[in-house]
């Protein structure tokens, strides 16, 4: 079946440092990404949606300069949390679909546990 | 906007005991809705779609559009099936924007 690795699966950092979680599709093309983010005791809200080669369109609340994404291939996504902050700690998922249409279910990665001091 | 209910957030059940695990939706369009599954230090992956039909792991669910719900059904619980179920909804149009339930933990007792 189609794989999604993220990486890293954890990661602990200092207040102010950004941090870069990666999300690949190992045995298809991505056309479409998403990144989610998983507040404590509550749902995956998604953050971004993220299409090779153009600019990710960001959910409502989100802040972009907060939160880049990268979508430079078919098989590479990249989330980075910049000037990360201990309210940025949380759980963050991302995953990937080949279709665009929404014909296709998501394929999830194991997501990153992000831990800010 | 779309929203996605599961009203429980644990559902404990004795082994070889029925399982229904709720979920209602409100969205305006045709929504095609999903069950995902997490078992423990697992990722999230599919369970089913309602579009399908089909039964995994013995688990089924129907959309009743009516009652506007997705309750996902198993006739006898395993210890095996205990795990995080999340209940999805993707709106149709092309724009695969999924919203997820707040999640139900099935626990099944021995």
């Amino acid at each position: 079946g189609a794989v999604v690795s993220q990486h890293p699966s954890r990661v602990i950092c200092k207040s102010g440092t950004s941090v870069k979680i990666e999300c690949r599709s190992l045995d298809f093309q991505a056309t479409t990404m998403f990144w989610y983010r998983q507040f404590p005791k509550k749902s995956l809200m998604l953050m971004a949606t993220s299409n090779e080669g153009s600019k990710a369109t960001y959910e409502q609340g989100v802040e972009k300069d907060k939160f880049l994404i990268n979508h430079a291939s078919l098989t590479l996504s990249t989330l980075t949390v910049t000037s990360a902050h201990p309210e940025d700690s949380s759980f963050y998922i991302c995953s990937a679909t080949p279709d665009s249409q929404g014909n296709q279910p998501q394929h999830f990665g194991d997501g990153t546990r992000l831990s800010i001091l | 906007a779309q929203r996605v209910t599961q009203p429980e957030k644990l559902l404990s059940v004795f082994k070889g005991a029925p399982v229904e695990l709720k979920c209602n939706y409100s969205y305006s369009g045709s929504p095609e809705l999903f069950w995902y599954v997490q078992y423990s230090r697992q990722r999230l992956q599919l369970l089913l779609r309602h579009i399908s039909r089909e039964s995994i792991k013995g688990f089924t669910a129907d959309l009743n559009k009516g009652e506007t719900s997705f309750h996902l059904k198993k006739p006898f619980a395993q210890e095996e099936d205990s795990a995080m179920y999340y209940c999805a909804l993707i709106n149709s149009g092309g724009y695969q924007k999924v919203t997820f339930g707040t999640g139900t933990k099935l626990q099944v007792i021995p």
